[in-house]
């Protein structure tokens, strides 16, 4: 079942701009995490934040949690062409136990030069 | 760095042969994962597995099987593939260090089943 909820799906801006992805999710969770994917190729991981965190920063990238509006945001600082790529926030439910994640459906972003 | 390898990055099979897809991972890590990816749906659990020998189910088992063996590889069979199993196949690792671990994806395998 998916959970995490990407928005905006799609998202085109120029290099140098700040990009803004929000995504909300349905139950309570241990952490959230948000991935990164190039055109045909895996997914890479960026940034994990735990339920107890409230924002989390790793170079460009800055990641906010809000568990009382079940929602994080994910923005990324002064864009690069390289920055092109699809975005899905994934969740790890606090329920059952397992080693699941549950991923949303993902977002483009596309940053032009 | 871990390292997930999927045998094969494209792959043609035709309807009713029985296909293999093949994951090794080289961190030692107890959990793998089969998703499938398809537009508009993201990604998809079809399998996992915690240990050798163990499995779970995910969202969407129908049609497929796993088997892991060893530690390291992890395999997913389409016991007679079907059109509607072409999809972009994703395999990912993960270590037993608790939930606050990422996982470690492959390239992909994408399958088309003619």
């Amino acid at each position: 079942s998916q959970q995490g909820e990407e928005d905006p799906q799609a998202l085109s801006i120029q290099e140098g701009e700040n990009a803004t992805m929000n995504c909300s999710y349905k139950t309570s969770i241990n952490n959230l995490q948000w991935y990164r994917q190039n055109s045909g190729r895996g997914l890479v991981h960026l940034i994990l934040i735990r339920s107890n965190e409230r924002e989390k920063h790793s170079g460009r990238l800055r990641v906010t949690l809000d568990t009382s509006k079940k929602s994080s945001s994910l923005l990324i600082t002064a864009s690069r062409a390289a920055d092109t790529a699809s975005y899905f926030c994934a969740t790890a439910p606090s329920q059952g136990g397992s080693e699941k994640l549950v991923f949303g459906k993902g977002m483009k972003l596309t940053v032009n030069p | 760095d871990v390292k997930v390898t999927q045998s094969s990055r494209y792959l043609v099979k035709r309807t009713g042969e029985k296909v293999f897809l093949e994951c090794v991972q080289d961190m030692d890590h107890e959990n793998m994962f089969w998703y499938r990816q398809d537009p508009g749906l993201g990604l998809r659990l079809i399998y996992f597995s915690y240990d050798v020998k163990m499995k779970e189910k995910g969202d969407i088992p129908e049609g497929y099987s796993v088997s892991r063996e060893k530690k390291e590889r992890f395999s997913l069979i389409l016991e007679s593939a079907s059109t509607n199993q072409t999809s972009m196949y994703l395999c990912a690792s993960k270590g037993g260090g608790g939930r606050n671990q990422p996982q470690h994806f492959g390239d992909g395998t994408r399958l088309s089943i003619l």
